[in-house]
């Protein structure tokens, strides 16, 4: 069966700190990734989505950054964290034949950039 | 872009129904519904494809009309369990989902 790991579940970074947040998927091939964001009591906005390794479409410019090296590996980093960055950071992973599936989310991030 | 939700919030007695509406200006090739708990992410309901199907989930249903771009979830006989934050995603034909901004949903004994 398919499993999605994301880690670490809670981080506090200060300003200006680099940030690296991983995501694997198994049991699975050539899966969609998707890295989205959540403020505090408010919807998901998608950052990055990748159909391919070496392939990231970014939908909001920021300072941060989206990268797949590997097949099931998603990495989401920024060089310097702003407090705006603060959020619940979510990984999820679909599949495309004909129609998108269904999303399946890691357990997510919880990100305080203080 | 992102669809529209209504109501905001919502607070059923159990047993009680309740509708949750998503609207998008676009045209749309599926729509989503997810349900995420505090603190939890998002869990995957259900999917509706363009031809104005119903599904369901238990006694959660949905239906999405193509014509309107529009999808309604239907919470029937409302259980402690279905509370929660519920979310539409929306598909344009292309690999990613645009949510809207959720309604959350408070079952009372």
């Amino acid at each position: 069966s398919q499993t999605i790991h994301q880690w670490p579940a809670t981080l506090v970074q200060p300003v200006g700190s680099p940030l690296s947040l991983e995501c694997t998927v198994e049991g699975t091939s050539n899966p969609n990734l998707y890295w989205y964001r959540q403020a505090a009591g408010r919807g998901l906005q998608l950052l990055f989505y990748s159909v391919g390794i070496g392939q990231i479409s970014s939908e909001v410019p920021q300072n941060l950054s989206a990268s797949r090296p590997q097949d099931r590996q998603f990495i989401l980093s920024s060089k310097k964290l702003l407090l705006s960055d603060s959020g619940f950071y979510l990984c999820a992973w679909s599949v495309r034949a004909g129609v998108l599936y269904g999303y399946t989310f890691g357990s997510g991030t919880r990100l305080t950039v203080v | 872009q992102q669809p529209v939700q209504s109501p905001q919030a919502v607070i059923l007695r159990e047993g009680e129904d309740a509708v949750i509406n998503c609207s998008s200006s676009k045209a749309l090739y599926s729509v989503h519904w997810y349900r995420q708990k505090h603190g939890e992410a998002p869990v995957f309901l259900m999917i509706l494809l363009k031809g104005g199907e119903q599904k369901g989930h238990e006694k959660i249903s949905a239906s999405f009309n193509e014509k309107k771009q529009q999808s309604s979830l239907y919470l029937t006989a409302s259980q402690l369990s279905y509370s929660g934050t519920y979310f539409c995603g929306t598909e344009m034909n292309d690999y990613k989902l645009s949510f809207g901004a959720g309604t959350t949903v408070t079952v009372r004994a």
